[in-house]
């Protein structure tokens, strides 16, 4: 089973440029999950996806969106980019059950 | 709020010794998680731990859970270099609830 895979894997924006991240579950997994980690803040929760709806989100400005498609694609924006945006992403897949979640290998954004 | 604490957060040990790294959260929580990253990698699931008292063993690896104190614990055994990396615990709210709090690592070095 081929595992969860991101694109791009890295990318480099400057400030107040916007970016859209995607990520492919693994096939079968119907919620997916996104992460911010930096240095600063370590690894930060970004919202969760479930069925095309948004179950859960993080304590992050509204420059940060996301959505998932009907195939459990899903796809996050960042808005009006900042310095401190600066982070690799990581997506995260999970069945229905949630045994467990299952990351992908991230993009690192660099904001210059 | 769901607070998650490791310790130590730095860890510098000789191959063949023992040593065990400690994850504290504050609240009652369903499932507990280890992950393992190596530098500028994604994460790599390790263990689940599902109810008190669960034991898990990987090779030199070993996670336990004690849901009353609230605590989990990572065993190394006779530690090898291939184990050098940062270890996290992460733990989410209830089942279905997939959004992981995730401790600030313990980064581990393996000296020959």
């Amino acid at each position: 089973k081929a595992g969860v895979t991101q694109t791009p894997r890295y990318l480099i924006k400057t400030r107040g440029q916007q970016v859209t991240l995607s990520c492919s579950p693994i096939s079968g997994h119907r919620s997916v999950s996104w992460y911010q980690q930096t240095p600063g803040q370590g690894l930060q929760f970004l919202f969760e996806y479930f069925s095309e709806t948004q179950r859960n989100k993080g304590n992050f400005p509204g420059r940060f969106s996301g959505r998932q498609f009907s195939n459990s694609r899903s796809e996050m924006n960042v808005s009006t980019l900042e310095l401190g945006d600066s982070a690799l992403y990581l997506c995260a897949s999970s069945s229905l059950t949630g045994d467990t979640q299952y990351f992908g290998p991230g993009t690192r954004l660099t904001v210059l | 709020e769901l607070k998650v604490e490791q310790n130590p957060l730095f860890l510098s040990m000789q191959e063949g010794k023992n040593y065990t790294i400690y994850c504290n959260y504050s609240t009652t929580s369903d499932r507990l998680y280890w992950y393992r990253q190596d530098p500028g990698k994604s994460l790599e699931s390790l263990f689940v731990l599902l109810s008190n008292g669960a034991v898990k063993q990987e090779g030199r690896l070993m996670a336990s859970l004690d849901t009353k104190a609230r605590l989990s614990t990572l065993h190394i055994t006779a530690a090898v270099h291939d184990l050098s990396a940062t270890y996290f615990c992460a733990v989410d709210r209830y089942f279905g609830n997939e959004k992981l709090t995730f401790g600030t690592g313990t980064r581990l070095t393996i000296i020959p």
